[in-house]
Order: structure tokens, then C-alpha cells, then sequence
């Protein structure tokens, strides 16, 4: 199976901050990787795919980019509604697909 | 817009079969998998496996021995059972699409179900 690894596993940050969180595969996925977020209560949103194509209607202050077997989620500048919980997941070999264990983006 | 809805038993003792089925409105049937995802403080998100319009499945391998993923293409519906279930099986439960199927292995998860907690307790 393939492992992905997301760090931090939770951050503190305020509205105007640039966040960023990286999410490691254990081995090449080439740039097959998806971002989610996840708010309380609710199932994750699709924003990324295939590492840097934004999902239609997703604000353009979220951003992915990737180098080697490390990905990175960016948002340029924290909005109130961005405070949520964020997934990466691999969709380059399965079964199974597997997710990172998110990180917990706080006020 | 596709729309993903579910439903099934949330409360369940150990060794019985949990069954969930999700509904799908909106949109092709074809061309995607229709996937099961479960969420818990443990395990996280956790892929439990999918189903193609026409039948094809690809189960989680942790997970295969107990899984049985079917679909019911005149109702646009898709259904997990998971037999022999134990506490570590309670989680929320989503449905999701899973593709586009031409484009694999770019694919993704998009739309989820609402989610069904189902808890396992004796």
C-alpha cells in the first residue's frame, strides 16, 4: 500500500495568513494526488486534483504543486470559511486508495 | 448536479452485517466508479472499495474478505455489506463517485454522500 503522510497534523494560523501543508507519499505517485476539505460536520470537498488543477468554483487562494514524492496544499491568504480539516489522497495505484491523515487547519 | 444520497442501519451488534445503500440523482451511472469511504478518530478515511455501472468491483484488501459491493442499475443505486462487523468497524460511512473512469489513474472523489454513522455495540 501506498502511505501518505500529511504535516502538520494541525495548525494555528489567522485570516490573511499564507498556509501550507505538505502530504508525502512512500513511494512515486507521479502527480496522481487530490486535496479535500473536510469542515465540521459536513463530508470533504473536492479542491485539487491531479496535484495543481484547481476543482471548478474553488477560490483561486488555494494552490497545489508537487516535487519528487512531495506535495504541497497552499492558501495564499487564510479566509474564515478555510478553517476546516484538509486531506491529500493517491489515486495512482490501487487497491487500495489511500488518504493522509489530514491536518487540522485552527483560529 | 450529481447527488449522492444514503441510507442504512447506524446501530449494529458485532458479527452481524451492516448494510448501507447509496442513491444517485442527476447524472450518468456510467463512465465512473461508485465508491464506499469510511471515517473514524482511529483509521481516519479508510477506502472500503467501488463498483463500475456494469459490475466491476476492486475491494480494499484489508478489508475484501468481508466486503460486497453491488449495484442496482435501474434504480441508479449502489449498495455496501460488510458481514462479521466489530467495534472497530464504527465509523461514519460516505458514498462517493469515483473518476472519471477514461481518465484513471487522474481520478477523484466527487461528490460524497451526507454520511451515516453507524456505531457497533453489544
Amino acid at each position: 500500500d501506498i502511505q501518505m503522510t500529511q504535516s502538520p497534523s494541525s495548525l494555528s494560523a489567522s485570516v490573511g495568513d499564507r498556509v501550507t501543508i505538505t502530504c508525502r507519499a512512500s513511494q512515486t505517485i507521479s502527480s496522481y494526488l487530490n486535496w479535500y476539505q473536510q469542515r465540521p460536520g459536513k463530508a470533504p470537498d473536492l479542491l485539487i486534483y491531479a496535484a495543481s488543477t484547481l476543482q471548478s468554483g474553488v477560490p483561486s487562494r488555494f494552490s497545489g504543486s508537487w516535487s519528487g514524492t512531495v506535495f504541497t496544499l497552499t492558501i495564499s491568504s487564510l479566509q474564515p470559511e478555510d478553517f476546516a480539516t484538509y486531506y491529500c489522497q493517491q489515486s495512482y495505484s490501487a487497491p487500495p486508495l489511500t488518504f493522509g491523515g489530514g491536518t487540522r487547519v485552527e483560529i | 448536479q450529481v447527488q449522492l444520497q444514503q441510507w442504512g442501519a447506524g446501530l449494529l451488534k458485532p458479527s452481524e452485517t451492516l448494510s448501507l445503500t447509496c442513491a444517485v440523482y442527476g447524472g450518468s451511472f456510467s463512465g465512473y466508479y461508485w465508491s464506499w469511504i469510511r471515517q473514524s478518530p482511529g483509521r481516519g478515511l479508510e477506502w472500503i472499495g467501488e463498483i463500475s455501472h456494469s459490475g466491476s468491483t476492486n475491494y480494499n484488501p484489508s478489508l475484501e474478505s468481508r466486503v460486497t459491493i453491488s449495484v442496482d442499475t435501474s434504480k441508479n443505486q449502489f449498495s455496501l455489506k460488510l458481514s462479521s462487523v466489530a467495534a472497530a468497524d464504527t465509523a461514519l460511512y460516505y458514498c462517493a463517485r469515483h473518476g472519471p473512469t477514461f481518465r484513471r489513474p487522474i481520478s477523484w472523489f466527487d461528490p460524497w454522500g451526507q454520511g451515516t454513522l453507524v456505531t457497533v455495540s453489544s
